[in-house]
């Protein structure tokens, strides 16, 4: 009965390679985010959907693309992987207001 | 664009001692602002919010205050415990165009409750 759930926990992989992450929320919400926490824990905002629609997109590199098929889920895939995409990645979801609710995260290691 | 910042970036406190961490923003659209709590390994959770409207909020050992004049807002932690070690988060939001909300997070405060 995970609220917001990310997958993979972890992720491993060479540079140059293209990897996808995947969340999906159950709590019913209109609003999903990406962001994105380096390794002196700064979190930042990548993207945010509301309802399906693109709402906030941060500077984020065109490698970095979206997809949100329906209300309740959010994807995020990543071409060309760097090193220094390396971070954890955090989903999260809304009512309003702001009140966000955020996934277990996945940590992104790129050798 | 919004700017959040937090202080001070570590604190160390005995246990059943209080704790009080600051932070400041610049938008004033801004009319929401959260703390979180991130535990190692998790992602971070709400512990205490307040808006605009609202000048103190209390939730049993958590207190959160809000200077909207000022633009400054603390979150004060009483009779703090073991558990309580973990990294707090301020954050201010604000709406946006097309819905939803922007959350920005200040630079998180690493707390320490020693025995």
């Amino acid at each position: 009965d995970t609220a917001v759930s990310q997958t993979p926990k972890y992720l491993v992989t060479q540079m140059g390679n293209d990897k996808s992450i995947k969340c999906e929320q159950n709590l019913g919400h209109d609003t999903m985010y990406w962001y994105k926490q380096d390794s002196k824990k700064f979190l930042k905002i990548m993207f945010s959907y509301n309802n399906k629609e693109l709402i906030i997109n941060e500077t984020v590199p065109n490698r970095f693309s979206p997809k949100s098929p329906d209300k309740a889920h959010l994807n995020l895939h990543i071409n060309s992987l760097e090193l220094g995409d390396s971070a954890v990645y955090f989903c999260a979801s809304s009512p309003d207001r702001g009140k966000l609710f955020f996934g277990s995260g996945t940590q992104l290691s790129v050798l | 664009g919004e700017n959040v910042e937090q202080h001070p970036s570590t604190l160390s406190v005995q246990e059943g001692d209080s704790a009080v961490i600051k932070c400041t923003y610049s938008d004033s659209a801004s009319n929401y602002f959260p703390w979180y709590k991130q535990e190692l390994g998790k992602g971070p959770q709400l512990i205490i919010d307040i808006r605009s409207n609202v000048g103190e909020k209390k939730d049993q050992r958590i207190a959160v205050t809000l200077n909207k004049t000022a633009k400054h807002f603390s979150l004060h932690i009483t009779e703090t415990q073991p558990e309580d070690s973990a990294v707090y988060f301020c954050a201010a939001s604000r709406r946006v165009t097309g819905g939803g909300n922007k959350l920005t997070f200040g630079t998180g405060t690493q707390l320490k409750v020693e025995l």
